[in-house]
């Protein structure tokens, strides 16, 4: 079983929906990223967090909103998104943000978006 | 510039095969760290090997062994024995130290195995 752990599994929203994507850890990880995932393609950087504050945005769409409300909890707001977001939405944590360089991600299972 | 290449898009074998998965990286920085990483049809990413750049020792776990050549810059990954359930696809990523603290993956594209029974 995977120590991350994302909700929901599968997602399908119009394209005028407001929805929100949810990660929780607890193995007191102080890092935790976002990343995008289409097809038979590697995962994609979208943000990361360290100590909770927001520390890279490769430059994503603002129709993505991330939020790190505690040190165990992810949350990435949709809003107004468009058919080419569809795709495995992954969470990541790793130990300690000073020396993550080195640190292997934990990944979650993902959410499965499709946007319609 | 950094960059991570698998050349092997899919990769078919049949059980009890080994086969090995390539992986050769770039980068300007002589700190760093090589990761391998699991992807089974259910998503989600699991760590398996984590190297840095002074160590060459090759290492083996289980059915899973790894060679870092620095002389070569690959990092290649061999299944002894296959199984069906290692078909998956493996991703082998970089991280640089000089970068900054934050751990940004370099990914390569990836590659499928499929193990058949």
């Amino acid at each position: 079983d995977t120590e991350v752990t994302q909700t929901p599994k599968h997602l399908v929203m119009g394209m005028t929906n407001k929805k929100s994507l949810k990660c929780e850890q607890h193995m007191g990880h102080r890092a935790m990223y976002w990343y995008k995932q289409k097809a038979k393609k590697p995962p994609e950087l979208m943000f990361v967090y360290s100590y909770e504050k927001l520390s890279i945005n490769e430059s994503v769409p603002s129709r993505f909103s991330p939020e790190c409300p505690n040190s165990s909890l992810l949350n990435l707001h949709l809003h107004a998104l468009q058919p080419e977001d569809s795709a495995l939405y992954l969470c990541a944590s790793s130990q300690d943000p000073s020396s993550s360089y080195n640190s292997p991600l934990h990944f979650g299972n993902g959410t499965r978006l499709t946007v319609t | 510039a950094q960059k991570v290449t698998q050349a092997q898009t899919e990769i078919s074998v049949v059980e009890k095969e080994d086969v090995t998965l390539d992986c050769v990286y770039e980068t300007r920085d002589t700190t760093y760290y090589l990761f391998w990483y699991k992807q089974p049809p259910s998503g989600e990413l699991v760590f398996l090997i984590r190297r840095n750049s002074f160590d060459e020792q090759n290492e083996i776990s289980g059915r899973y062994s790894w060679n870092f050549q620095k002389s070569t810059s690959s990092f290649n990954f061999t299944i002894t024995a296959s199984q069906v359930v290692d078909s998956a696809v493996y991703f082998c990523a970089l991280s640089e130290a000089e970068g900054g603290a934050t751990n940004k993956l370099i990914f390569g594209t990836g590659t499928l195995l499929a193990v058949q029974p």
